[in-house]
């Protein structure tokens, strides 16, 4: 079974600065999706990211990339010039890209972020 | 754009209560979800519906059902509500399996 692991309960960063936010996960597959959600205290999940594991370069989207590791099946979160608004629960998910499973998000359990002004 | 709408945003119930969770969503998804939230425990697959007609079981789908009602809407159904069942249910849609998935807002259930 596929399991995603957040080692960093908590996480705090000065605004403007930039925090790496880390997650490791454990398949036997090859081809599969990595995502990273932000949730804010409105509860709603939000799409920060997202990485195919065949594509070798890093996703990147404005001041959020990933560094992706295949190999050590890693996959932190960079953010840069963090802003207050970035302040959520943010959660690394998995999700196999073939077969009967590959509707289920696995997720980890979380890292809550907060930005110090 | 609505999304995917949850309704309700919140409810408590009294244990051996029953009560029917709607979603809806206006994307002409294929593929519908729902999850629960627990401190601590991140997201679990309950049930998910790879396509109109079909439902399947996720992680944890005991002490619950579901319905595809139609491509728009997905309902999850508590026969007995338990406390155990005090959570945060999301639904959530998709193109189909190889998209991303769109969350709703979220229920807040409490069984006391």
């Amino acid at each position: 079974a596929q399991t995603v692991t957040q080692s960093q309960p908590e996480m705090s960063v000065q605004e403007a600065e930039t925090v790496t936010l880390s997650c490791t996960y454990d398949t036997s597959e090859s081809d599969y999706y990595l995502f990273w959600y932000k949730q804010p205290p409105s509860r709603q999940m939000i799409l920060v990211i997202r990485q195919e594991a065949y594509k070798q370069q890093n996703a990147t989207e404005n001041r959020f990339s990933v560094n992706f590791q295949k190999a050590a099946k890693s996959f932190s979160l960079k953010i840069s010039d963090s802003q207050l608004g970035d302040a959520a629960m943010y959660f690394c998910a998995y999700r196999l890209n073939s077969g009967g499973s590959n509707y289920k998000l696995t997720f980890g359990k979380g890292t809550l972020l907060t930005v110090n002004p | 754009n609505a999304g995917v709408t949850q309704t309700p945003k919140f409810q408590v119930l009294k244990t051996g209560q029953s009560m029917t969770l709607q979603c809806a969503q206006d994307m002409n998804h294929n593929s519908m979800y729902w999850y629960r939230q627990d401190p601590g425990m991140g997201l679990r697959l309950i049930y998910y519906s790879a396509s109109e007609g079909t439902t399947d079981k996720g992680e944890v789908p005991n002490g619950y059902n579901v319905s595809r009602l139609n491509k728009r809407e997905f309902s999850l159904r508590l026969e007995s509500a338990a406390p155990s069942q005090t959570s945060v249910y999301f639904c959530a849609s998709s193109e189909n399996q190889f998209a991303e998935a769109f969350f709703g807002q979220g229920t807040r259930l409490t069984v006391v």
